[in-house]
């Protein structure tokens, strides 16, 4: 059973275009999140839900919109796709209580492609 | 200032010895975690290790060892009797407990090339 999946794998687009990566992750946990790999591969935090409230959104454009409908689903909406948007899209989650062991689980990642 | 810094853009290691992954890092906060993650040419990023401020003794994981110098400020990845498919991208990350922040912030990451 895959812990934390994200669909599609790749994404190619135009400039423009309104597109949607999802997530899902089943290992029960409270807090997901949305990371940016650019192509120098640097990993930057995007957003952060915990328990499907907004914790975290680190000054991404407002074309950026996430949307947790549940504890389990982190979906990311980016509207008029910019090139300079490509990079890979990972999302996480890990479990925040005392006790737990804190590492994030990360999604393979979304491959953006903005042509 | 950077929270988190890897020095070694890319280091090279006989297959079966020991290599060593630098990073140190900024903080603060007396509560905080460090992390260390492994992404292979296929893109994953895979959990290798943890160390807490706050743990006396250095973390290990099987080959994964983490030599923890808290003074220094520093993390080092030891992996030990390398293997080919240890080749892949290091990321030191840190989290930092205070304010409830949830975010890793990670290194630059090192590409470490396995020879055989």
């Amino acid at each position: 059973d895959t812990a934390v999946s994200q669909t599609p794998k790749y994404l190619v687009t135009q400039m423009g275009n309104d597109k949607s990566i999802k997530c899902e992750q089943n290992l029960g946990h409270d807090t997901m999140y949305w990371y940016k790999q650019d192509s120098k591969k640097f990993l930057k935090i995007m957003f952060s839900y915990n328990n499907k409230e907004l914790i975290i959104n680190e000054t991404v454009p407002n074309r950026f919109s996430p949307k947790s409908p549940d504890k389990a689903h982190l979906n990311l909406h980016i509207n008029s796709l910019e090139l300079g948007d490509s990079a890979v899209y990972f999302c996480a989650s890990s479990q925040d209580r005392s006790g737990s062991s804190y590492e994030q689980y990360f999604g393979p990642g979304t491959r953006l492609t903005v042509t | 200032a950077q929270k988190i810094t890897q020095t070694q853009p890319g280091m090279f290691v006989q297959e079966k010895e020991a290599v060593t992954l630098d990073c140190t890092y900024d903080t603060s906060d007396p509560s905080y975690g460090l992390f260390w993650y492994k992404q292979p040419s296929s893109g994953e990023m895979i959990f290798l290790i943890y160390q807490g401020s706050y743990d006396q003794q250095n973390a290990t994981e099987g080959r994964y060892s983490l030599n923890f110098q808290k003074a220094r400020k520093s993390a080092n990845l030891v992996i030990s009797a390398s293997q080919l498919g240890d080749s892949a991208m290091y990321f030191c990350a840190m989290r930092e407990w205070g304010g409830s922040n949830y975010k890793l912030t990670f290194g630059k990451g090192t590409l470490l090339t396995v020879n055989p």
